[in-house]
């Protein structure tokens, strides 16, 4: 399978704990997004990365959340105290800047994450 | 900045139908389009896009979409439903390689 990868696929946890979710994009892409989705909800942006710069931040990510992609390839995004408005689906994508272009982005499975 | 605007959250449709999911976006530059459909508990997956050119895009499995650039709208049609085509479909606009922008999606039910 050389689609996008997250892991783990649900997480429970309880309201302050951390929690760190990894996303493995396809072997090739340079770009990696990260989206958050509740329930009867779109997905919304979070953040994305250029190899391992991270190039743009949403408002929705408070202090309490990071991202990285240290060496260009896989990404982690943790979540400190963790709170119960975390609960969600996070979502990863990616995708391959090139020319002629395509602007398409490939998702992950996703992450549903609750926070008891 | 750019919104998308799904007008209806769920759309019931018998199997052997039509469908038409409706997508309004508003953008002060050019965007690109797409429609994106998530089947249950997993990820969601490209269903085809508008970039340029023809204004009337299809997919492999049957459904099609019109890009109206003075009513700003991206609908998508499929002229008859499958009980697989159950699943919730999503718009969503780009300027470019940065963010997708989604609607709030539409859960089309198809009965038989």
């Amino acid at each position: 399978d050389t689609g996008v990868s997250q892991d783990p696929r649900h997480k429970i946890t309880k309201r302050g704990q951390n929690v760190t979710f990894r996303c493995d994009p396809i072997s090739e892409h340079n770009r990696l997004y990260w989206y958050r989705q509740t329930l009867g909800q779109g997905p919304e942006f979070l953040t994305y990365f250029q190899n391992e710069a991270q190039l743009e931040k949403s408002r929705l990510l408070s202090d309490r959340f990071s991202a990285e992609r240290p060496k260009g390839s896989f990404s982690t995004l943790e979540i400190q105290r963790t709170e119960q408005g975390d609960s969600a689906m996070y979502l990863c994508a990616s995708s391959l800047v090139r020319a002629p272009s395509s602007y398409e982005q490939y998702f992950g499975p996703g992450t549903r994450l609750t926070v008891t | 900045a750019q919104s998308v605007t799904q007008l209806d959250s769920q759309v019931p449709v018998f199997e052997e139908a039509p469908v038409e999911l409706r997508c309004n976006y508003s953008s002060s530059v050019s965007v690109y389009l797409f429609w994106y459909v998530q089947y249950p508990n997993q990820g969601l997956q490209l269903l085809l896009k508008y970039l340029s050119g023809s204004t009337l895009v299809e997919s492999i499995n049957g459904f099609e979409a019109e890009f109206n650039k003075s009513q700003t709208s991206f609908h998508l049609r499929k002229p008859s439903v499958h009980i697989s085509d159950t699943a919730e479909y999503f718009c969503a606009v780009t300027t470019g390689w940065g963010k997708l922008q989604f609607g709030a999606g539409t859960q089309v039910v198809v009965t038989p």
